[in-house]
């Protein structure tokens, strides 16, 4: 299993209340992405990294904002979170660039997150 | 835009029935990758198969197959002498090769095999 740990794994926040995710990976892979995960849509994707200090925006980025300081390290964070961003949120690596032939994304355990 | 339609929402079984998962895809892409993934109760997403849009060829892998039909932008995934364990939420995705295109998920089939 690739060496992927998500933090915390439960969390219930109030609304408005800022909120920190983070995925921490041990594979020194260079891209990291955030999904959430809800009934009726899939997985969407929220933020994506291709390097230190390099992200870019998904398909549900409002709202969302990343950081990546470090390699093994990918931070989602809620500034003022909302009942609407009660989720289920997954972090994943892969090794290359989305152009490459062996590349498959390898996800986290996933953190559920409730907002009241 | 690229778009994954998984129209089964849900499927029911018995134990060793073959079943089949439905994935249509759609693309601009002349170049693109399909994926399947699984999620069991327990939540954790596992990859499962990984397909070239230049290989057609059917893979089979123990009791799994897929079955990739580019010309009905179809890549179906069919589970014979289903198992208990087979119990889960299997997830089909597409990713293209233009620009920073992304992994694109349909809305996933739950699948329930009961005794």
């Amino acid at each position: 299993d690739a060496g992927i740990t998500q933090s915390p794994r439960h969390k219930v926040t109030e609304t408005g209340t800022p909120v920190t995710l983070r995925c921490h990976q041990t594979e020194n892979h260079r891209y990291m992405y955030w999904y959430r995960q809800d009934p009726g849509h899939g997985l969407r994707l929220i933020h994506y990294s291709y390097g230190v200090k390099d992200t870019d925006k998904g398909e549900v980025s409002d709202g969302y904002s990343v950081s990546r300081s470090k390699t093994e390290d990918f931070l989602l964070t809620l500034e003022s979170a909302t009942s609407s961003q009660t989720s289920v949120y997954f972090c994943a690596i892969s090794e290359g660039p989305w152009r490459d032939e062996n590349n498959e994304q390898f996800f986290g355990p996933g953190t559920r997150l409730t907002v009241l | 835009a690229q778009k994954v339609t998984q129209a089964q929402t849900e499927i029911s079984v018995v134990e060793k029935e073959d079943v089949t998962l439905d994935c249509v895809y759609e693309t601009r892409d002349t170049t693109y990758y399909l994926f399947w993934y699984k999620q069991p109760p327990s939540g954790e997403l596992v990859f499962l198969i990984r397909r070239n849009s230049f290989d057609e060829q059917n893979e089979i892998s123990g009791r799994y197959s897929w079955n990739f039909q580019k010309s009905t932008s179809s890549f179906n995934f069919t589970i014979t002498a289903s198992q208990v364990v087979d119990s889960a939420v299997y997830f089909c995705a597409l990713r293209g090769l233009s620009g920073y295109s992304t992994l694109t998920f349909g809305k996933g089939t739950m699948l329930l095999v009961s005794p």
